[in-house]
């Protein structure tokens, strides 16, 4: 089952607002990953983190692996309405080969114009 | 170049049948995961396979699942005496093998037993 809990589950917010989300889990993942899932398609990688502690960027996109490597957040800023969808973190406890993903429960970002 | 396929896209189908749902990876990728996603949740692992062998099949939800992978390429789930709570949609992502972490989906294929 799920692993991960994921933060908040929904989010409504207005255009330009800057979004946090994050997500926690009670074991280690040794990679951490936040995807986003538009409806009717797969999920598309924003960014991926490979060290504990490390901060990466995307754009309007932050996202941090905590030092623990139990926990990560994104951060979007000055939001958009193309941001709308569903923002899943994943852990992967691997970092070599093939490796299943470990999902959270998702977070439903709605933007009002 | 072309992604990763799935069909049907959707399948309606009644309580008991069996179905089969089918996965295109992007051509190249070694590693091959079907994953599920029940409404408003996120995705749940059901098995992976690194060419045509499956190391890791401990998400299948019980013996009516199994899957297959010919010729390191397609792969067919196949779900048999299907159960209302197995309605979901079935995603499939593949990856290169050795870096599992880049896994690019499909749209998945969207089952529902009636």
């Amino acid at each position: 089952g799920q692993q991960l809990n994921q933060s908040p589950q929904s989010m409504f917010i207005q255009e330009g607002e800057d979004v946090s989300m994050n997500c926690t889990s009670s074991s280690i993942f040794n990679t951490w990953l936040w995807y986003k899932q538009d409806p009717g398609e797969g999920p598309v990688l924003l960014i991926a983190l490979y060290k504990a502690g490390e901060l990466t960027s995307n754009g309007r996109l932050t996202a941090q692996f905590g030092i623990t490597r139990k926990d990560s957040f994104l951060n979007i800023s000055a939001s958009i309405p193309s941001d709308v969808g569903i923002y899943f973190c994943a852990g992967q406890r691997g970092n070599q080969g093939a490796q299943k993903l470990v999902f959270g429960q998702g977070t439903r970002l709605t933007i009002n114009p | 170049g072309a992604g990763v396929s799935q069909s049907p896209s959707n399948k309606v189908t009644e309580k008991g049948k069996d179905v089969e749902l089918r996965c295109d990876p992007i051509s190249g990728h070694t590693a091959l995961y079907w994953y599920r996603q029940s409404l408003g949740q996120g995705l749940e692992f059901l098995i992976y396979f690194q060419g045509n062998s499956a190391p890791d099949k401990s998400g299948l939800p019980s013996d009516r699942f199994s899957a297959e992978r010919t010729g390191g390429s397609v792969s067919t789930l196949t779900i048999q005496r299907t159960q209302q709570e197995d309605s979901a949609v079935y995603l499939c992502a593949s990856s290169p093998g050795d870096r599992g972490l880049k896994q690019d989906f499909g749209p998945g294929t969207r089952l529902t037993v009636t």
